[in-house]
């Protein structure tokens, strides 16, 4: 089955700096990425996406990359502020299923 | 338009005692995942779920654990003789439809504690 394999685990930065995450998958088959934000004693929230045929993904201070080929893709969070700070879980999966797999996270620590 | 709700947010059993964990989808989702969360970890997937319908249950432990999604009314985790070991966070999480490439949207999660 897919694994998917999550680092740093931990990252701490100072306000302002960029942060960026990168993640592994398994199975050439996946094509769908997804990105989870978690705050303390909260459930998960879908942060940004890409697909498959899209090579990177931009929404304000966020970005995703996503390199097929080497089968790694990557979160970047520029100008981090303290309310950045959570933990961060990469997911993957293929098209022919819908059970996405996670990373083990990163938890992230923003300064002020 | 409400999000997923769990519920109880949180549920205290006595080992060998049964919890029974309770997840109703957004509103137009028919389908359902449960992952289970321990302390300090990422997220395992356990079961996935149509309406009356189990469609994956590779993540579900051979013993103990089951899960259904009625016609009516919400999905139910359930887990019979619970052991300490049983203690953790459980989310739910929907989606619109199958074979389509659509993020879920979680529920904030029951925190089981065995004691």
């Amino acid at each position: 089955g897919e694994n998917v394999e999550q680092h740093p685990s931990t990252l701490s930065v100072q306000e302002g700096d960029s942060a960026v995450i990168k993640c592994t998958y398994s199975d050439s088959a996946s094509n769908y990425f997804p990105w989870y934000k978690q705050e303390l004693g909260k459930g998960p929230q879908l942060i940004i996406d890409i697909r498959s045929n899209v090579g990177e993904k931009k929404d304000q201070r966020i970005a995703v990359t996503l390199n097929k080929t080497a089968k790694h893709f990557s979160l970047h969070i520029t100008e981090t502020q303290p309310e950045d700070s959570a933990v961060y879980f990469c997911a993957a999966r293929k098209a022919a299923g819908n059970k996405l797999t996670f990373g083990g996270g990163t938890r992230v620590l923003v300064k002020p | 338009n409400a999000g997923v709700m769990q519920n109880p947010r949180h549920l205290v059993r006595r080992r060998g005692q049964e919890a029974r964990l309770r997840c109703s989808p957004m509103k137009g989702h028919s389908h359902v995942y449960w992952y289970r969360q321990l302390p300090e970890e990422g997220l395992k997937f356990m079961v996935y779920l149509q309406k009356e319908n189990i469609i994956d249950e590779s993540g579900m432990p051979k013993e103990r654990f089951s899960a259904e999604f009625p016609k009516e009314g919400p999905s139910i985790l359930r887990i019979q003789q619970v052991v300490r070991g049983d203690s953790a966070a459980y989310f739910c999480a929907s989606s619109p439809r199958d074979r389509g490439n659509y993020g879920y949207t979680f529920g904030s999660g029951t925190r089981l504690t065995v004691v």
